[in-house]
């Protein structure tokens, strides 16, 4: 079956630009969570959605970075006025529910490079 | 101090080796434990979750958690070259949703 999908599964952009990253998630999942991966470091939770809402906005780094999810499915990762330390993997995944254990499934992730 | 804390390696091992990777971390909330393995250029896929503490085996893997010493493990077994990858620990505490916090990653090579 389909998994979650991302694209594109590369950018590069110049600094100063703004980026849209977009996520698919697999039909039916209702909790989206999206994630960065810089090199060096672990995967750093950035928000998480709840159908179309998202509770927990805590780990946008910046007001630069926002997010939204529309019928519940697709979702939009967006980096305004780039910066060469926004370079990184970002990566989405889905779940069937929020509550308790769920396994989050991971798309292939979207490289960003920063020139 | 990071919550969570795992050697990221490289650990090169020859094939048949017994594997043990690591990590650590600080907050005792933290009630599900997962292990993750990331190939290069791909997302991360998960291999095995507990809940709490305890022991967990399935197939080649076995994954243990230590609460009291806030420390877990995964061990593979007859490793193979295509265990060769990054693996990842990650948490998450009891609440209405799943924020994981992971390690770094370990980065794990296996010869032939």
């Amino acid at each position: 079956g389909a998994g979650v999908s991302q694209s594109p599964s590369n950018k590069v952009t110049e600094k100063g630009k703004d980026v849209e990253l977009r996520c698919d998630p697999i039909s039916g999942h209702t909790a989206l969570y999206w994630y960065r991966q810089s090199l060096g470091q672990g995967l750093e939770f950035l928000i998480y959605f709840q159908g179309n809402s998202a509770p927990d906005k805590s780990g946008l780094p910046s007001d630069r970075f926002s997010a939204e999810r529309t019928g519940g499915s697709v979702s939009t990762l967006t980096i305004q006025r780039t910066q060469q330390e926004d370079s990184a993997v970002y990566l989405c995944a889905s779940s069937p529910q929020p509550g308790g254990y769920n396994e989050q499934f991971f798309g292939p992730g979207t490289r960003l490079t920063v020139l | 101090q990071k919550e969570v804390e795992q050697d990221p390696g490289p650990l090169s091992v020859p094939e048949g080796a017994i594997v043990s990777l690591n990590c650590t971390y600080s907050n005792s909330a933290f009630q599900y434990f997962m292990w993750y393995r990331q190939y290069s250029r791909k997302g991360p896929e998960l291999l095995m979750y507990t809940y709490s503490s305890g022991n967990k085996e399935d197939g080649r893997f076995t994954a243990q958690v230590d609460k009291s010493s806030k420390y877990i493990s995964l061990f593979i077994r007859d490793s193979q070259p295509s265990d060769s990858a990054t693996y990842l620990c990650a948490m998450s505490m009891n609440t209405g949703f799943q924020k994981l916090v992971f390690g770094t990653g370990t980065r794990l090579l296996v010869s032939p």
